[in-house]
């Protein structure tokens, strides 16, 4: 069993709909919860960063976290076409350095 | 104000040569770690390099070697190739003070190809 655990999708969503990405992790030490989109023959590029539970907005991000279900969240709010990407979750401990577990990523296609 | 930079972008090797990848970290960034990304997959850890020490290793073999030179910058060294090893290889560079796996900035990558 990995140890962190995304759908792959694809997932393809009309322009201006609300977009769920989900990840499931097993390690309970993990502390720090990050999402990436990475566009394609790009390198990751971070959207959203949490510490431990709890939720986060920046804009039309939000993203949450439920260690008691060992389960994270992003969503993205009136969805465009720009938004066509693979969203990564990652995470790691909170102490031991900063070695980052990635989730597969999900392809997310927003069309018009 | 340049990112990351890797080079080259791609590569393509014969099974059983080495490859050398290279990078160069943001300006104020001390700190380089590699990331293998197979195709359809997330990134993987290989290692984490500061002070121009290997700091953290992930799950890969000793055929994986790396260093970091005084200005920061970064090689990845890959001996004996297998075809497995074809992949997306990220540097992330990130500051000590600041800390922590939110702090990284990626590069675009090198895609090498084993054949």
């Amino acid at each position: 069993q990995k140890e962190v655990e995304q759908d792959p999708g694809p997932l393809s969503v009309p322009e201006g709909a609300i977009v769920s990405l989900n990840c499931t992790y097993s390690n309970s030490a993990f502390q720090y919860f990050m999402w990436y989109r990475q566009y394609s023959r790009k390198g990751p590029e971070l959207l959203m960063y949490t510490y431990s539970s709890g939720n986060k907005e920046d804009g039309r991000f939000t993203a949450q976290v439920d260690k008691s279900s060992k389960y994270i969240s992003l969503f993205i709010r009136d969805s465009q076409p720009s938004d066509s990407a693979t969203y990564l979750c990652a995470m790691r401990p909170s102490g031991g350095g900063n070695k980052l577990t990635f989730g597969t990523g999900t392809q997310l296609k927003v069309e018009l | 104000d340049a990112g990351v930079t890797q080079s080259p972008t791609h590569l393509i090797k014969t099974r059983g040569q080495q490859v050398t990848l290279r990078c160069s970290p943001k300006s104020g960034h001390d700190t380089v770690s590699w990331y293998q990304q197979a195709l359809g997959q997330g990134p993987q850890f290989i290692f984490q390099y500061y002070e121009e020490e290997e700091r953290q290793r992930g799950n890969f073999p000793d055929r994986f070697s790396g260093h970091q030179f005084p200005n920061y910058s970064s090689e990845l060294n890959v001996n004996a190739l297998l075809l497995g090893d074809s992949a997306l290889y990220l540097c992330a560079s990130s500051s000590q003070s600041t800390g922590g796996g939110y702090g990284y900035t990626f590069g675009s990558g090198t895609r090498l190809t084993v054949v």
